[in-house]
């Protein structure tokens, strides 16, 4: 069935390092993602989002790449600190409204 | 604090026995959605509202599953007669109607442990 998944479950830098972390999608009618950090025993809690007529976003920190040839995304961050150590987790939808279906996640760990 | 709130936010039940859980949205937000997820995974759907409308039902959703947002504010989560199955963090998420409103926040989840 449709999925969307991540290239690496885990993931380790230094601190002040940028990281890079990957996801694939399958469902080709997808047209808003979102990236959400989740840390242990909390809710997720959005960082990005990016739909399909653009193929870049910035944040504070944080840029979101969409390649829709390729059907993948993924979440830069710049500087990374010990704060950012957490799950990250894709999502994707394919209308305003729909249920998100999630990727497996990505065990950030940010090393001082 | 104006996000997402559940409670309880642990419970501890015996198979078997009935368990209920509360979300409140964010206050302008008319849809609300609920979310299972299991440890090292991500959130799988449940079901979604529309203000009080049921609009979508996972077939995650067993028959033992009841969800109900009857003035289209805070809904309620049921699990009739738990499974260990059951164990997981259960998640509620909120979000308005527009292009421009419609990302999806969560709330810190309800962690149900069934003995």
């Amino acid at each position: 069935g449709e999925s969307v998944g991540l290239h690496l479950p885990t993931l380790s830098v230094q601190e002040g390092d940028n990281s890079i972390i990957n996801c694939a999608y399958s469902n080709s009618a997808s047209d808003y993602f979102i990236w959400y950090k989740q840390e242990s025993g909390k809710g997720p809690q959005f960082i990005i989002d990016i739909r399909s007529n653009m193929d870049k976003r910035q944040g504070q920190r944080v840029t979101v790449l969409l390649n829709k040839t390729v059907k993948h995304l993924s979440l830069q961050i710049a500087a990374t600190q010990p704060g950012d150590s957490a799950v990250y987790f894709c999502a994707e939808t394919w209308a305003s409204g729909s249920r998100l279906t999630f990727g497996e996640g990505t065990q950030l760990t940010v090393n001082p | 604090d104006t996000g997402v709130s559940q409670d309880p936010r642990h419970k501890i039940t015996k198979r078997g026995q009935n368990v209920t859980f509360r979300c409140d949205p964010i206050s302008e937000h008319n849809r609300l959605y609920w979310y299972r997820q299991t440890l090292g995974q991500g959130p799988e759907f449940l079901t979604y509202f529309q203000n009080e409308a049921q609009l979508e039902k996972s077939r995650l959703l067993s028959d033992r599953f009841s969800a109900e947002r009857p003035k289209g504010s805070f809904s309620t989560l049921e699990i009739q007669r738990t499974e260990q199955g059951d164990s997981a963090m259960y998640l509620c998420a909120s979000s308005g109607r527009t292009a421009s409103t419609d990302t999806q926040y969560f709330g810190p989840g309800t962690r149900l442990t069934v003995l």
